[in-house]
């Protein structure tokens, strides 16, 4: 199947700071991308869109000032957390969907501690 | 409201035999679904899909079937491998380039 990557794999840091996710469709482009998290023993839960060349969408309850994304090209989207707070620690993943194709492919998730 | 069910959170199996993972869901509207394994702290890995046209799919060990009336799948693993021993997730999604709409899981423990 096709390969995603995330970077990093895990992150830990100080309550304040901003975190940047990168997601990236190794062998295809990818003109969408979604931002899923999980928190332990639950569900992954959708947070966001990413488009490429346009504004992300945002789930409900999901703030778009805290948690950025960006789409700037076929392969490569980011999500920045700022200002983290130890809620906002969690299992990030990312998928994307090849042109043409109905299944999406997972990168591997960003685990991020908050202190 | 969940619309995506796994109303089992857990199942054994014994290794060689067969495994049953259901799935339920609400929205008619669902066009295409997915199976995906999950170890701990790493992505869902792809594992068989079926459009909402199509009752049965197989793939080697695994099969799905669905019953669209009854808004019921479920993913057929034999035989079953103590590598198969993982959490499954169910995912739905409308037609188009949409966003997985996630089962909460079933955890698989194959018995050696």
């Amino acid at each position: 199947g096709a390969v995603v990557s995330q970077h990093p794999s895990w992150v830990i840091c100080k309550s304040g700071t901003s975190v940047k996710i990168e997601c990236r469709s190794l062998d295809f482009q990818a003109t969408t991308m979604f931002w899923y998290r999980q928190f332990p023993k639950q569900s992954l839960m959708l947070m966001a869109t990413s488009n490429e060349g346009s504004k992300a969408t945002y789930e409900q309850g999901v703030e778009k000032d805290k948690f950025l994304i960006n789409h700037a090209s076929l392969t490569l989207s980011t999500l920045t957390v700022t200002s983290a707070h130890p809620e906002d620690s969690s299992f990030y993943i990312c998928s994307a969907p090849p042109s043409g194709t109905d299944t999406q492919y997972f990168g591997p998730g960003t685990r991020l501690t908050v202190l | 409201d969940q619309q995506v069910k796994q109303n089992s959170p857990s199942l054994s199996v014994q290794e060689g035999r067969i495994s049953i993972l259901n799935c339920d869901y609400t929205n008619s509207m669902f066009d295409y679904f997915l199976w995906y394994k999950k170890y701990p702290a790493e992505g869902p890995t792809f594992l068989i899909s079926i459009s909402s046209i199509k009752d049965k799919n197989e793939d080697g060990r695994f099969t799905v079937f669905l019953n669209k009336s009854a808004k019921h799948l479920s993913l057929h693993i034999v035989p079953s491998q103590p590598g198969d021993s993982a959490v499954y997730f169910c995912a739905a999604r409308f037609s188009g380039n949409t966003p997985l709409v996630f089962g909460k899981g079933t955890r698989l423990s194959v018995i050696a």
